[in-house]
């Protein structure tokens, strides 16, 4: 079992929908992520979170919008998506960048992802 | 610029036998962090292994070891005695912008490794 829980773990949405994407995680990281997979590529890096303000937006289209309510918690809010949207949504975690040292191991642990198709 | 490379997009190895995964980085920071990470077709990440820029020797996990040469900028994963869970795509990735405070994490294209029985 991952220690940072996203849901749902599928979806299917029409373009007109509107849904929400969620991540849990109760390491006491204050840096949270999402990120975007398309098959057989690596991770694109969409957000980043450090102490629950947002502190990197990678030109992510306005159609999703993140949300972090506290430190435990990312959302990301999906609206009008297209149908190259459809991808494995990953979020994940690490210590925020105040804590550890120049030479500390600060992997990131993602969640399974969810993965999201756009009809 | 492409800052992780991993010019192995396909790798076979014989289980039980030792495999080398390469990645070359492209950073100007001093302070940064190298990671490698599996991901089988279930979709999870799993983190394997870290290396940081001061570390002077050469990570290991178990069964995992990172070659790290500076100098050449280069991250490499060894993976002794192949099992045939080690089948899955795995990653290189870095870390920079700690002297900045503000830092992300790098993915390389990856490279897919299958274990042959």
């Amino acid at each position: 079992d991952t220690e940072v829980t996203q849901t749902p773990k599928h979806l299917v949405m029409g373009m007109t929908n509107k849904k929400s994407l969620k991540c849990e995680q109760h390491m006491g990281h204050r840096a949270m992520y999402w990120y975007k997979q398309k098959a057989k590529k690596p991770p694109e890096l969409m957000f980043v979170y450090s102490y629950e303000k947002l502190s990197i937006n990678e030109s992510v289209p306005s159609r999703f919008s993140p949300e972090c309510p506290n430190s435990s918690l990312l959302n990301l809010h999906l609206h009008a998506l297209q149908p190259e949207d459809s991808a494995l949504y990953l979020c994940a975690s690490s210590q925020g960048p105040r804590t550890g040292g120049v030479g500390s191991n600060q992997p990131q642990h993602f969640g399974d992802g969810t993965r999201l198709s756009i009809l | 610029a492409q800052k992780i490379t991993q010019t192995q997009p396909g790798m076979f190895v014989q289980e039980k036998e030792a495999v080398t995964l390469d990645c070359t980085y492209d950073t100007s920071d001093q302070s940064y962090g190298l990671f490698w990470y599996k991901q089988p077709s279930s979709g999870e990440m799993i983190f394997l292994i870290y290396q940081g820029s001061y570390d002077e020797q050469n990570a290991t996990e178990g069964r995992y070891s990172l070659n790290f040469q500076k100098a050449r900028k280069s991250a490499n994963l060894v993976i002794s005695a192949s099992q045939l869970g080690d089948s899955a795509m795995y990653f290189c990735a870095m870390r920079e912008g700690l002297d900045s405070g503000t830092y992300k994490y790098i993915f390389g294209t990856g490279t897919r490794l299958k274990v042959l029985a």
